[in-house]
């Protein structure tokens, strides 16, 4: 079945770059998702990217996929404290209507 | 534009009481509406996905159910509350047309039985 694994926790001091890994098993994932959820908060949708693509840069955020090793990363530059939270990768479940599978989650800790 | 509203903020039941969760959206029609669980350190678990009014798919056995009466209300209910069923609660929209399969996540309600 579809899985998405992430590390637990990264920690990074501030103004260095978090890059936070993912990985994913359905191959026929359209898109696939970075969600960021803050203490007591609901998920915000931070970037997606389409499969056909290697890389996306959105001003401090740059996504890369590697769809031969099914490989999904965010990088975060110059990471500041207001960063600090969980970050979910997701793929869409090909089984499914669009439903998305999340990972557990990268809780990133940003030391000043 | 679209805004998800989740009602209410927090919720402390007792064990055996009822549920009853509410999720609306405005300013979309037809959307694919979830509903999540998190428990504490865990990540996301789909409990309910709707596509329509009426038309509810359960993704795991509980004692927990769903209806959408109306297409933008997405409702989850129980008859009686087990301590299991502590979490946050997170009910998101999906656009019902083909397109990118984003969701759009409310801000959650967080449940404490006792």
């Amino acid at each position: 079945g579809e899985d998405v694994e992430q590390s637990l926790f990264l920690s990074v001091r501030e103004g260095d770059s978090s890059v936070i890994n993912c990985t994913y098993t359905d191959s026929s994932s359209t898109y696939l998702y970075w969600y960021k959820q803050e203490p007591g908060a609901g998920l915000q949708l931070l970037t997606y990217i389409f499969s056909n693509m290697d890389m996306k840069q959105d001003q401090r955020l740059t996504v890369l996929l590697n769809k031969k090793d099914k490989h999904l990363s965010l990088r975060i530059a110059d990471t500041q404290t207001g960063d600090s939270a969980i970050y979910f990768c997701a793929e869409v479940d090909g089984g499914s209507q669009g439903n998305l599978i999340f990972g557990k989650g990268t809780k990133l800790s940003v030391k000043p | 534009s679209q805004t998800i509203h989740q009602w209410p903020a927090t919720l402390v039941q007792p064990v055996g009481s009822p549920l009853s969760l509410e999720c609306t959206v405005e300013g979309t029609s037809n959307p694919n509406l979830y509903w999540y669980r998190q428990a504490a350190g865990r990540g996301l678990q789909l409990l309910f996905y709707s596509v329509g009014i009426g038309q509810i798919s359960s993704e795991v056995p509980q004692n927990l159910s769903a209806s959408r009466p109306q297409d933008r209300q997405f409702i989850l209910s129980s008859k009686k509350l087990l301590l299991s069923d502590s979490g946050f609660y997170l009910c998101a929209w999906q656009p019902g047309l083909a397109g990118t399969d984003t969701q759009y996540f409310g801000p959650g309600t967080r449940l404490t039985v006792l």
